[in-house]
């Protein structure tokens, strides 16, 4: 199974700041990773796949970057809507995993 | 628009079954392949199972191997999670998700807003 840790597990940003996400996967995934942006009591929605195509309707203020092993997302000035819990997901092998996430609060 | 609606959830009793059911609409079911995706409360999220378009392929996390089975039904446009010989480790509420479109993209696009599963005795 590919582990995959995402760092920080909190990142405390003000509004206007830039936002930076790792997501480290314990073997290559090649370009087969995903993002997706969660926010209390909704789903996930699919922010970035492929590692770096934006999904239907994404701001692009949002952008995915990496392969292999090491991967970021980057928000590129924080929203106030942007504050929420992002994870990663790979798909190059079964069983289809998810990193621990990343919240993104408030500072 | 796409929607995906869970239902089925509830509270059961160790080593009973539940079935979940997801209603879909807005889209052309037999297109696409579907997802259970479950999140504990207060934790991650953590892949279950996967179908494909047709019905023919089905993938499984090992923790559910040989006690859940996904289905889909496509004159009723719904997919189904039938549990069985429940742990509290299910506990979670329970996602569908449709599979992004494109060969082997086993990513997901679109969410349901969850259905809650307690197994508590």
């Amino acid at each position: 199974e590919i582990v995959l840790t995402q760092s920080p597990a909190t990142l405390s940003l003000s509004p206007g700041e830039r936002a930076t996400l790792s997501c480290r996967a314990s073997q290559s995934v090649s370009s087969s990773l995903a993002w997706y942006q969660q926010k209390p009591g909704q789903p996930p929605r699919l922010l970035i796949y492929e590692a770096s195509n934006r999904a239907t309707d994404i701001p692009a203020r949002f952008s995915g970057s990496g392969s292999g092993t090491d991967f970021s997302l980057t928000i590129s000035s924080l929203e106030p809507e942007d504050f929420a819990v992002y994870y990663c997901q790979q798909r190059g092998n079964w069983p289809l995993t998810f990193g621990g996430g990343t919240t993104v609060e408030i500072k | 628009q796409v929607q995906l609606v869970e239902s089925g959830g509830g509270v059961v009793q160790p080593g009973r079954s539940l079935r979940l059911s997801c209603a879909a609409s807005g889209f052309t079911f037999s297109n696409y392949g579907f997802h259970w995706v479950r999140q504990a409360p207060g934790k991650g999220l953590e892949w279950v199972a996967y179908i494909s378009y047709d019905g023919s392929d089905e993938f499984y996390e090992d923790s559910v191997k040989g006690r859940f089975t996904i289905s889909r039904d496509s004159s009723k446009n719904t997919l189904y999670l039938q549990m069985n010989s429940l742990r509290a480790e299910d506990t979670a509420v329970y996602y569908c998700a449709r599979k992004y479109l494109g060969y082997n993209m086993y990513y997901f696009d679109y969410w349901g807003q969850g259905t809650l599963v307690t197994v508590s005795s």
